[in-house]
């Protein structure tokens, strides 16, 4: 079993649209959990951590994270072109990153 | 000026040739590490390094060394490269956690390097 999995994609969705964004990580030890963006051949860049459990919004971006089902999603409300992206999961134990996949996430104009 | 840069940004080399790849960072950030990426497997450890005296082995050490040179400079080296070693290399820093607030703080990668093993 992989240590963070993530929803395979890829992900299609109209302008204006709610992209949904799922992540279930294997260690219940995990403290931090962090939501990266990554166009193609670019670096990832952070879009989103949380440590709590609940909701953390950023502009058109909203984290979810439930530790009991080991589960953080992220939704990104009225979807722009600009947002077509691979989006990478990572979570955090022991001061160590482990990364998902990637859900690659296009939005149609 | 970027925060964390990594030379060369591409590189093409034959098999059994001798690769460094370096990090050098200006956030001050004590913590460095090194992830390959291929395609469907996202991003792997390699390395880590939490100052200039520690150095970790991560979840895919074997066929890779790095030296740590000073606090903002951290290479990797492939000491005789072979074409599975063929991947997007990216160097990333996060600060000593507490220092700017959560419990792990966020990593920041530099742009990547490019490496083909023919």
């Amino acid at each position: 079993q992989k240590e963070v999995e993530q929803n395979s994609g890829p992900l299609s969705v109209p302008e204006g649209a709610i992209a949904s964004l799922n992540c279930t990580y294997s260690d219940r030890g995990s403290q931090s959990f962090f939501w990266y963006r990554q166009y193609s051949g670019k670096s990832p860049e952070l879009i989103m951590s949380i440590y709590s459990n609940g909701d953390k919004e950023d502009g058109r971006f909203t984290a979810q994270l439930n530790k009991a089902s080991q589960y953080v999603s992220l939704l990104i409300r009225d979807s722009q072109p600009s947002d077509s992206a691979t989006y990478l999961c990572a979570v955090a134990n022991d001061y160590k990153l482990s990364f998902g996949a990637g859900t690659t996430v296009t939005v149609r104009a | 000026d970027a925060d964390v840069t990594q030379t060369p940004r591409n590189r093409i080399t034959k098999t059994g040739k001798r690769i460094m790849l370096e990090c050098s960072q200006t956030k001050g950030h004590d913590r460095m590490y090194w992830y390959r990426q291929d395609p469907g497997l996202g991003l792997r450890l390699i390395y880590y390094s939490f100052d200039v005296k520690d150095i970790n082995k991560g979840e895919i050490s074997d066929g890779y060394s790095v030296s740590r040179q000073a606090q903002a400079k951290f290479s990797l080296s492939l000491e005789s490269a072979i074409p599975n070693q063929t991947a997007l290399y990216f160097c990333a820093t996060s600060a000593v956690p507490g220092l700017a607030g959560g419990p792990t703080d966020t990593q920041y990668f530099g742009p990547g390097t490019r490496l083909t093993v023919l």
